[in-house]
């Protein structure tokens, strides 16, 4: 099975300041035949379902707001918030596509300081 | 637009089963595969399995298969999942999700339901 680490486990960080998350998977997910990434990030709040933010591991889902943006390719990814706000508090999930079982990251817990 | 509607919560004594129920409605259901998410007490998510609602085919994660199990009924565009040789380890909330566009990232959710497992 992939493994996929996040770091760290959790952070906190002021409003309007950047929050960064980093995932690894232990085998690249970079599908050579069509340059694809094949990693998505979640966010999941208390009492609510996951809700998709990027998929291809950069592209945005429709609907999320301009401030989340992921990045890397192969092994190393990132989540970046780029400037917090309340309702961002929530625990976000890395996971990948690339073969079965889609295994998701341990979670990030982010809280405001 | 997409919904995708969770059975209750339930509660069972350990060595038990629990059979939960997602209605899809918004979409062409068999066009979409269905997965099976859980969030166990305390931990993160963790990918179940997968479904074609149109053949059937399913995929598990090592760690369920032989006591998880994912069926559906096309007539009533609903997927189910069962859960077998319940454990206190199993209490969680289990969430259905549907492929999205491009058919591989978890687009949609059900509401989750929580089970809890307690002699």
């Amino acid at each position: 099975d992939i493994v996929m680490t996040q770091s760290p486990d959790s952070l906190a960080v002021s409003l309007g300041e950047r929050a960064t998350i980093t995932c690894k998977s232990s085998q690249s997910v970079l599908y050579n035949s069509n340059n694809k990434n094949y990693l998505a990030w979640y966010q999941h709040k208390p009492g609510q379902p996951p809700r998709l933010l990027t998929y291809w591991a950069s592209t945005r889902e429709s609907g999320v707001p301009d401030r989340f943006s992921g990045s890397g390719s192969g092994t190393d990814f990132t989540l970046t918030i780029s400037s917090l706000q309340a309702e961002d508090v929530a625990v976000y999930y890395c996971q990948q596509y690339y073969e079965s079982p889609r295994t998701f990251g341990q979670g990030t817990k982010v809280e405001i300081k | 637009q997409v919904q995708l509607v969770q059975s209750g919560a339930e509660v069972k004594k350990p060595g038990a089963s629990v059979k939960v129920s997602c209605k899809a409605s918004g979409y062409t259901f068999t066009s979409y595969d269905i997965n099976w998410v859980r969030q166990a007490s305390g931990q993160g998510l963790e990918w179940m399995g997968r479904m074609n609602p149109n053949t059937g085919e399913t995929a598990y994660a090592q760690k369920f298969r032989g006591r998880f199990s994912m069926t559906r009924d096309t007539s009533i565009t609903t997927a189910y999942m069962e859960l077998s040789s319940l454990s206190s380890e199993d209490t969680g909330v289990y969430y259905c999700a549907k492929d999205g566009p491009r058919h591989v990232e978890l687009g949609n959710w059900g509401q989750g339901t929580l089970v809890t497992v307690s002699s």
